[in-house]
């Protein structure tokens, strides 16, 4: 398995604002996976990074208000940009290991 | 596209009973994976168990236990002598396995959120 460190695990941001979240993942992985779960829903992915090429977001997910970066094969960043309210949820990095999906702690984040 | 179903938003059982939690999904494709993963309160998503979609033979995992049956396009999970650390919400997901975009073949079911009473 593989083991996934996600920062910070909860905020309370100001709307407006932005909020940086960071994964590192204990060994290379090609790809990283960002995810969203509004409260009591399932998982809707946001987009897929990279190392070295722009991330590819989903339908619905943009670059300018979720900005990610992955410099490395190990660590990706999610930025979610000029918050409110509705930004308010869950969010989850995610790598794979042998066709299985691993995540990290989750970012529960509120905008007030 | 692939979609999956869990017709149980909340379900309950007793502490040391066995319950069963439904999943179907709908798919075209013949080979692929199928999973339960169990999120917590702490929100960290965490792998139950897993299914390749071209062995016959149910997986099993301690007291977690799958009823694959393919034809039907039914993926259920089965906890037997239940715990109270057992408590958490339970997703199915599908998984293709073709293609290098893993991720994105990840498809997630809405959720059935399992209760233990004591």
């Amino acid at each position: 398995s593989a083991v996934i460190s996600q920062k910070p695990s909860r905020d309370i941001c100001q709307r407006g604002t932005s909020l940086t979240i960071q994964c590192q993942v204990d060994s290379q992985v090609t790809m990283m996976f960002w995810y969203r779960q509004q409260p009591g829903q399932s998982l809707t992915l946001i987009a897929t990074a990279n190392q070295g090429s722009e991330a590819t977001y989903e339908s619905g997910f943009v670059i300018d208000k979720f900005p990610i970066s992955r410099p490395n094969l190990t660590f990706s960043t999610l930025t979610v940009s000029n918050m409110s309210p509705e930004d308010s949820s869950i969010y989850l990095c995610s790598a794979d290991r042998a066709a299985e999906a691993f995540f990290g702690q989750g970012t529960r984040l509120t905008v007030v | 596209a692939q979609t999956v179903t869990q017709s149980q938003p909340e379900m309950s059982v007793q502490e040391a009973e066995t319950v069963t939690l439904s999943c179907t999904y709908d798919t075209s494709e013949s080979d692929y994976y199928l999973f339960w993963y169990k999120q917590p309160p702490s929100r960290q998503m965490i792998l139950v168990i897993r299914q390749e979609a071209y062995k016959q033979q149910n997986a099993t995992e301690n007291r977690f236990s799958v009823n694959f049956q393919k034809a039907a396009k039914s993926f259920s999970l089965k906890i037997s002598d239940s715990q109270l650390g057992d408590a958490a919400m339970y997703f199915c997901a599908y998984r293709s396995a073709k293609g290098s975009n893993y991720g994105q073949n990840f498809v997630f079911g809405p959720g059935t959120r399992l209760s233990v009473l004591p």
